[in-house]
């Protein structure tokens, strides 16, 4: 089983749609959940980070963790045709201490069709 | 000015060749990262340093060796390189003193633009 497991994708959505991406983590004691946008070629941007259980909202982003069910979700509202890109889900690595390891998901492809 | 850079942005080889790829930070942070990505594979960590050291192996150095020449460079050679060597490179950086003020793992990282590897 992969530590972080996301769905390759491609998801579509139109313009104006909300688009749900979502990644699961093996490990129970992960601590810390991030969501990294990638444009073609680019490299990874981060866009939202998440410590605790509950929805934590940045302007039309919206980030979702639930760690009894070990499942973290990245929510866009109001979908633009510039947000087509790749999502990857990174979660501390366990037993890391204070490394600041982070295991990355293969990312989601996201298309925003106008 | 970019806070993490990477030289060169492109390079292209021959197997065998001996390549170093360069990595600096005008950010402050401590930690610094070397990954590769891969079509289908994602990210995955070859070398990670706490401070110039503290150098550790990630899940994949095999092949790979690393300096860190000051708190702000941090470069990944391949000794020999081969075809499978082929992939985009990127540097990252962290400082979880920046991240809540926690000394966890609460620590984003943050990445340098990339350096395309082509090994013929």
């Amino acid at each position: 089983q992969k530590e972080v497991e996301q769905n390759s994708g491609p998801l579509s959505v139109p313009e104006g749609a909300i688009a749900s991406l979502n990644c699961t983590y093996s490990d129970r004691v992960s601590q810390s959940f991030f969501w990294y946008r990638q444009y073609s070629g680019k490299s990874p941007e981060l866009i939202m980070s998440i410590y605790s259980n509950g929805d934590k909202e940045d302007g039309r982003f919206t980030a979702q963790l639930n760690k009894a069910s070990q499942y973290v979700s990245l929510l866009i509202r109001d979908s633009q045709p510039s947000d087509s890109a790749t999502y990857l889900c990174a979660v501390s690595a366990i037993g890391s201490g204070n490394t600041g390891k982070l295991i990355f998901g293969q990312g989601t492809t996201l298309q925003v069709k106008p | 000015d970019a806070d993490v850079t990477q030289t060169p942005r492109n390079r292209i080889t021959k197997t065998g060749k001996r390549i170093m790829l360069e990595c600096s930070q005008t950010k402050g942070h401590d930690r610094m990262y070397w990954y590769r990505q891969d079509p289908g594979l994602g990210l995955r960590l070859i070398y990670y340093s706490f401070d110039v050291k503290d150098i550790n192996k990630g899940e994949i150095s095999d092949g790979y060796s690393v300096s860190r020449q000051a708190q702000a460079k941090f470069s990944l050679s391949l000794e020999s390189a081969i075809p499978n060597q082929t992939a985009l490179y990127f540097c990252a950086t962290s400082d979880p003193s920046s991240s809540g003020g926690f000394l966890s793992s609460y620590n984003e990282q943050f990445f340098g633009p990339g350096t395309r590897l082509t090994v013929l």
